[in-house]
């Protein structure tokens, strides 16, 4: 497609649920991020996916927070026995670049605005 | 770790320039500065970024003193459409996580 794609735009589940949040990057990106942004706070790094290689789950806030990337493309940030606190925005980006090149940029999604009651 | 400083807030007039300022401090050799802005409900975007020499696109200048230290973001003739939260960040060449930091946010105003 011609950007970074989300789905779904707006998720509301009741605390204790899993949640699956998809992101769709721009073809031929080999780099995935996901960040997490609380309501009027800045971007938190949760995760990064480049190639083939391990992914750097540094920023990942607890052991119920896991993503994956099928095939190089596709990844799925997964939030089990959801909290109230995990309400926020979930922003999935990409980059064209890869490991260690200056000059990345990268493109965002419009997010995932999670709501747990 | 954000590693940079900005004002949380600032005003400018639709038209004139819009200077927003950063601090790197601790800045090293192999970190560039970016800036991204994010406009209310979406995602960051780019805007800009370099090492040391001052910066120019269709955007926006980015002017880094000469040791670094600190930079400033231009955007020449403010319109009510940059009204943003503009985000400086430093990114080591050899990783690549962009931390974001909590930006500035940017009332243009009529």
């Amino acid at each position: 497609g011609a950007g970074v794609s989300q789905s779904p735009s707006n998720k509301v589940t009741e605390k204790g649920k899993d949640v699956e949040l998809r992101c769709d990057p721009i073809s031929g990106h080999t780099a995935l991020y996901w960040y997490r942004q609380s309501l009027g706070q800045g971007l938190e790094f949760l995760i990064y996916f480049q190639g083939n290689s391990a992914p750097d789950k540094s920023g990942l806030p607890s052991d119920r927070f896991s993503a994956e990337r099928t095939g190089g493309s596709v990844s799925t940030l997964t939030i089990q026995r959801t909290q109230q606190e995990d309400s926020a925005v979930y922003l999935c980006a990409s980059s064209l670049e890869s490991s260690g090149r200056p000059g990345a940029k990268l493109f965002f999604g419009s997010g995932t605005q999670l709501s747990v009651l | 770790d954000a590693k940079t400083t900005q004002p949380t807030s600032m005003d400018c007039a639709e038209g004139r320039a819009a200077n927003l300022p950063c601090n790197h401090s601790t800045i090293s050799g192999n970190e560039y500065v970016y800036w991204y802005r994010q406009i209310h409900s979406q995602g960051p975007q780019y805007i800009i970024h370099g090492l040391k020499n001052n910066e120019t696109n269709e955007m926006a200048s980015l002017i880094i003193t000469e040791d670094r230290k600190s930079s400033t973001l231009i955007l020449p003739h403010a319109t009510l459409r940059d009204t943003a939260v503009y985000y400086c960040i430093v990114r080591d060449y050899n990783f690549n996580k962009f931390y974001f930091g909590s930006g500035t946010k940017l009332n243009v105003k009529p």
